[in-house]
């Protein structure tokens, strides 16, 4: 079965500066996806990005950018230039391709960024 | 487009009672998931469906009963609510699960006393 570790149960950054979010999976699996979702205080879900572990290119959307570490089992995401909108529960996930590709989420991590 | 629309948003139960969570998308989406968050636990899967007439056990599946007679509907069934059904319940769907992602609903809160 797969597991997904997030260390840091909660962080804060100032407005502005960078947060890197930790994130460690262990799976038997070769072929896998790696997301990361946003709760803000609304309760939403919100997909954040998403990493293809075939691929060596880290993604990047915008602020937020992944650093992927196959051998490693390493999934960090990365938040630059914070703002207060982020402030919210951030949760890593794997998702296994092929059988029922269902996703496995992390414990979480709350980011806090201050004004 | 309404995405995924989850109902109730909050739901008082008492013990021994049961209810259905509602859960409709108006997306066309194959592939849909029930998920309940606990404190400090993360997200965890109860039910999923891979199409109308198909479902299959998630990790936490006792308790609770799915059907998926449309594509749109895939109700939550609480059978015998107990204190430990106590929970955040999201409903999540996906076009294909991996390239467009899971579109999760706005969730239920359900209280059992």
């Amino acid at each position: 079965a797969q597991t997904v570790t997030q260390s840091q149960p909660e962080m804060s950054v100032q407005e502005a500066e960078t947060v890197t979010l930790s994130c460690t999976y262990d799976t038997s699996e070769s072929n896998y996806y790696l997301f990361w979702y946003k709760q803000p205080p609304s309760r939403q879900m919100i997909l954040v990005i998403r990493q293809e572990a075939y691929k060596q290119q880290n993604a990047t959307e915008n602020r937020f950018s992944v650093n992927f570490q196959k051998a490693a089992k390493s999934f960090s995401l990365k938040i630059s230039d914070s703002q207060l909108g982020d402030t919210a529960m951030y949760f890593c996930a794997f998702m296994k391709r092929g059988g029922s590709e269902k996703l496995v989420f992390g414990k979480g991590t709350k980011l806090t960024v201050n004004p | 487009n309404a995405g995924v629309t989850q109902t109730p948003k909050f739901q008082v139960l008492k013990t021994g009672q049961s209810m259905t969570l509602q859960c409709a998308q108006d997306m066309n989406h194959e592939y849909m998931s029930w998920y309940r968050q606990d404190p400090g636990m993360g997200l965890r899967l109860i039910h999923y469906s891979v199409g109308a007439g198909i479902t299959d056990q998630g990790e936490v599946p006792n308790g609770y009963n799915v059907s998926r007679s449309t594509t749109e509907d895939f109700p939550l069934r609480l059978l015998s609510a107990a204190p430990s059904q106590t929970s955040v319940y999201f409903c999540a769907s996906s076009r294909d699960r991996v390239d467009y992602g899971y579109t999760f609903g706005s969730g239920t809160r359900l209280t059992v006393v």
